[in-house]
């Protein structure tokens, strides 16, 4: 049973591009959830995918943005990038049982905008 | 202030050494997390908590939910062990509020 996965693994963009991430979540899943994390800080909730929509959304501009797929895979795309948006970008997949549950999270795209 | 606080920030033991990591929180949460990250990225799920302990191996959290405090021990600590453990809240349908995380380093 594969787990969650990501890619690419790491991407290089410049100023102003756009960049599509993509996560394919473990077996099972139905959710997928979108991080971001800075060097040395904790993840931040980028938004949520439940049914093939936007569920829940942090505090995170509209250039990025977000899509989930009848398969339950998912892709996060970014617009307009800023040097700020360098960070790990993490995908996280949990199955919706009108509770708390277990996350499952991918290795991570690690984005580099110069 | 955070939502989630975690201490200490970093943390150095001797192989065999008794480890414990706070988290303290000031939302309401329907549970719990403690997660694994280790150099590269890649995060692992150790616990979810609603309420008391659970142990798996070396490691035990436990969760008070009156005072909103959890704390991570790990008993005889390894080098393996070395990696940063991060607290995170589940808020409102599997959203994770994170702390800053904790360094761990376990030197032989």
């Amino acid at each position: 049973d594969a787990g969650v996965t990501q890619s690419p693994t790491h991407l290089i963009k410049t100023r102003g591009q756009q960049v599509t991430l993509r996560c394919s979540p473990k077996s099972g899943h139905d959710t997928v959830s979108w991080y971001q994390q800075a060097l040395g800080q904790g993840p931040q909730f980028i938004f949520q995918y439940y049914e093939e929509e936007e569920r829940q959304r942090g505090n995170f501009p509209d250039r990025f943005s977000g899509h989930q797929f009848p398969n339950y895979s998912s892709e996060l795309n970014v617009n307009a990038l800023l040097l700020g948006d360098s960070a790990l970008y993490l995908c996280a997949s949990s199955r919706d049982r009108g509770g708390p549950d277990t996350q499952y999270f991918g290795p991570g795209t690690r984005l580099t905008v110069l | 202030k955070n939502e989630v606080e975690q201490s200490p920030q970093n943390l150095t033991a001797q192989e065999g050494e008794f480890i414990t990591i706070n988290c303290s929180y000031s939302v309401g949460i329907s549970a719990l997390h403690w997660l694994q990250q280790h150099p590269g990225g890649g995060i692992v799920s150790l616990f979810m908590l609603s309420s008391g302990k659970k142990k798996h191996g070396r490691l035990i959290a436990t969760i008070n939910i009156q005072e909103k405090h959890s704390s991570l021990h790990i008993t005889a600590s390894h080098p393996r062990d070395s990696a940063v453990y991060i607290c995170a809240v589940d808020t409102s349908g599997s959203r994770l509020t994170f702390g800053e995380g904790t360094q761990l380093t376990v030197n032989p």
